[in-house]
């Protein structure tokens, strides 16, 4: 069965400085998709960033990053310049055949 | 695009009565999921369809839930009857085979059943 675990319920962050959450997965596929999801308070999930698993290269969005590292079955988030509004629940999520599995979630705040 | 769409937004019900929660997916999407999130679970899938079929609904709680798609712009996730334990936050998302697996979430429907 495909497992996504996130080991860290909460964090905290000051202001302008980097934060990263960290997201370890199990499957035997060698094909899949990985996402990151962010839930504000309002409970939209939205996407942060995707990653496809046959890319060597990290994803990057704005100040947004991912290190994945396929052996080790890690796809950690990197926020840097932490905003205000980055303050919320982060899902880290896999996905193959449509079989989607999502993580616990990481409730990050940002601290002024 | 208008984006996944989800009604109602809230939904307070009574223990026994039948709850209809509808879904429009992004149109040229061919896959949609139902989600629940509860503070005790996560995020779990219920069911998904692929093209308007219902591929898995492993996820499906019990008998009381029931999904359809009719066509392919529209869903529906039926409780009947409602308990307690249903009260949750459920999500609709969908996403286009094959066009890299993002998939795209509605704006849930809180659920109270009291």
């Amino acid at each position: 069965a495909q497992t996504v675990t996130q080991s860290q319920p909460e964090m905290s962050v000051q202001e302008a400085e980097t934060v990263t959450l960290s997201c370890t997965y199990d499957t035997s596929e060698n094909n899949y998709y990985l996402f990151w999801y962010k839930q504000p308070p309002s409970r939209q999930m939205i996407l942060v960033i995707r990653q496809e698993a046959y890319k060597q290269q990290n994803a990057t969005e704005n100040r947004f990053s991912v290190n994945f590292q396929k052996a080790a079955k890690s796809f950690s988030l990197k926020i840097s310049d932490s905003q205000l509004g980055d303050t919320a629940m982060y899902f880290c999520a896999f996905i193959n055949n449509n079989d989607m599995r999502f993580g616990a979630g990481t409730r990050l705040t940002v601290k002024p | 695009d208008a984006g996944v769409i989800q009604s109602p937004r809230h939904e307070v019900t009574e223990m026994g009565q039948e709850v209809t929660l509808r879904c429009k997916p992004i149109s040229g999407h061919n896959s949609l999921f139902w989600y629940r999130q509860t503070m005790m679970r996560g995020l779990e899938l219920l069911i998904y369809f692929n093209n308007n079929v219902p591929i898995d609904d492993s996820g499906m709680p019990e008998d009381r839930f029931s999904a359809k798609m009719p066509n392919a712009s529209f869903s529906t996730l039926k409780i009947q009857p409602s308990e307690p334990r249903d009260s949750a936050v459920y999500f609709c998302a969908s996403t286009r085979w094959g066009s890299g697996e993002t998939q795209y979430f509605g704006p849930g429907t809180r659920l109270l059943v009291l």
